[in-house]
């Protein structure tokens, strides 16, 4: 059982380059999310699912789009990278929305924007 | 702006002492979480309390919730040097699905 698993774990990227990071969950969650963290900030919430085919935004969705075709995946788009994107980026993902939601949280993804 | 802020924001203590983390919010929430963080990892799950209870236990882990005063607080009783690691507070707030983390403690245990 993998849980949340991340792709990439690390990339190197030029400013106004795009990538997209993919999030893969097999405990059939219905919520996932994707946050980035910062050294000084904690963790700021990107943007999120409540279920296959939804996405919203959290507090910091500007410059990232997000996909959520298939229940199981969670794709975060950079269509034009910036310095200000460098950060590690982590998936985590929830059973259900209710207030007892524990997140379970991928390795993380470290990109580094030049 | 973030939920959650911990307090202190870095914590160094001695094997077998009490570690004490402090997490305070700003609006009514659902339920408070504490995650751990080791080095380069990803974050782990320690314990959830809802805004009705004022207190709950796990193992070593003991945490207080004073919805009155917006804050809660993280014991580790008899920490280790494996407990070194940072420690955040994940507020559900009333209004939105989503969980808000704060700025993290980072706890360092010398043997």
């Amino acid at each position: 059982n993998a849980g949340v698993t991340q792709t990439p774990k690390f990339r190197v990227l030029k400013t106004g380059q795009s990538m997209t990071l993919l999030c893969a969950q097999d405990m059939n969650h219905e919520y996932m999310y994707w946050y980035r963290q910062d050294p000084g900030m904690g963790l700021r919430l990107i943007h999120y699912s409540v279920g296959e085919g939804t996405t919203a935004k959290g507090e910091v969705p500007d410059g990232y789009n997000v996909s959520r075709l298939k229940k199981q995946n969670f794709l975060l788009g950079l269509e034009s990278a910036a310095p200000s994107q460098t950060s590690v980026y982590f998936c985590a993902s929830a059973l259900a929305g209710g207030p007892s939601r524990e997140l379970f949280f991928g390795e993380g993804s470290r990109l580094t924007v030049l | 702006s973030q939920q959650g802020e911990e307090d202190p924001q870095a914590l160094s203590i001695q094997e077998g002492e009490n570690a004490t983390m402090n997490c305070s919010y700003k609006t009514s929430i659902n339920n408070l979480q504490w995650y751990r963080q080791n080095s380069g990892r990803g974050l782990v799950h320690l314990i959830l309390i809802r805004s009705n209870e004022r207190e709950k236990h796990s193992g070593r882990l003991r945490v207080t919730l004073d919805t009155s005063k917006k804050s809660s607080s993280l014991l580790i009783t008899a920490s280790r040097a494996a407990d070194t690691a940072s420690y955040f507070c994940a507020t559900d707030r009333m209004q939105g699905g989503k969980l808000i983390f704060g700025q993290g403690t980072e706890l360092s245990v010398k043997p």
